[in-house]
C-alpha cells in the first residue's frame, strides 16, 4: 500500500527561525508528492509539488521540499518563519487506483504555530 | 478565475433530514472528488468521479451519495444524516499534470448533525 506519514502533529517555532515539517511516504515506484497548506477557515492551497523533474522543489511563500528516495522522505522547510505561516500543512501523494486513474492520499496534517 | 464553489459553507441539521452540498467548478476538469476532514485523520476521500455519469466509492463512502450529470457539478447527498457525519467537507476538482493528479479545492462546508 502507498501512503504518507507526517511525523509531527504539531510544530511550534519562533518567528524568524527555520521551519521543518517532516513527511515520509511509502511507495513501490517514484511517486508524485505535494504539500498543501490550509489556513484557518480556508480551503487548501497547493504549496509545491514533486513529479521527478528535480529533487529540490521550490514553492510559494519561501517554502521548499527535498525528495529523498533513499530515505523515502519529502520534508518541507523554510529558512525563516513568518507569523502568516501559521496554518495546517498536509503532505499528499498521488496514488494510482486503477489504470488511468489516480487519487490523492493525505497525511494526517501538521499544525504549525509561530511564536512572536 | 479558476474556482471550485461549494454551498453552503456552514450547515446545522437534524438527524435523518436529507441534505445536499453542491459543488461547481469552472475549469472543465473531468475529475472531481469529495473529502471529509476530521481532526488527526487528514482528508479522506468519500467519492470520486472521472467524468460525467462515472462515479466510484472512495475510502469512506458509507452514508453518502453523489451524482455527476454535468461536467461542472458534483453534488454530495446525505440521504439520512447521522451525528458521525459531522465534519468539514471539501470538494476538489483535479487534472493530470506531470504524471500526478493536481487538485483545486473548494472553501469547505462545515456540517453539524444534531
Amino acid at each position: 500500500a502507498q501512503s504518507v506519514t507526517q511525523l509531527d502533529s504539531h510544530v511550534s517555532v519562533s518567528e524568524g527561525t527555520p521551519v521543518l515539517l517532516r513527511c515520509n511516504y511509502s511507495s513501490s515506484y517514484s511517486p508524485s508528492l505535494f504539500w498543501y497548506v490550509q489556513h484557518p477557515n480556508k480551503g487548501l492551497q497547493l504549496l509545491l509539488k514533486y513529479t521527478s523533474a528535480a529533487t529540490l522543489v521550490k514553492g510559494i511563500n519561501g517554502f521548499e521540499a527535498e525528495f529523498k528516495k533513499s530515505e523515502t522522505s519529502f520534508h518541507l522547510t523554510k529558512p525563516s518563519a513568518h507569523m502568516s505561516d501559521a496554518a495546517e500543512y498536509f503532505c499528499v501523494v498521488s496514488l494510482t487506483i486503477i489504470q488511468g486513474a489516480q487519487k490523492l492520499v493525505f497525511g494526517q496534517g501538521t499544525r504549525l504555530t509561530i511564536n512572536p | 478565475e479558476a474556482q471550485v464553489t461549494q454551498n453552503p459553507r456552514y450547515l446545522i441539521t437534524v438527524t435523518g433530514k436529507k441534505l445536499t452540498v453542491t459543488c461547481s467548478q469552472n475549469m472543465n476538469h473531468e475529475y472531481m472528488s469529495w473529502y471529509r476532514q476530521d481532526p488527526g485523520l487528514g482528508l479522506r476521500q468519500i467519492y470520486y468521479s472521472m467524468n460525467v455519469e462515472v462515479t466510484d466509492k472512495g475510502d469512506v463512502p458509507e452514508g453518502y451519495k453523489v451524482s455527476r450529470k454535468e461536467k461542472r457539478n458534483f453534488p454530495l447527498i446525505l440521504e439520512s444524516p447521522s451525528p458521525n457525519q459531522t465534519s468539514l467537507y471539501f470538494c476538489a476538482s483535479s487534472f493530470y499534470r506531470d504524471r500526478g493528479l493536481e487538485a483545486f479545492f473548494g472553501q469547505g462546508t462545515r456540517l453539524t448533525v444534531v
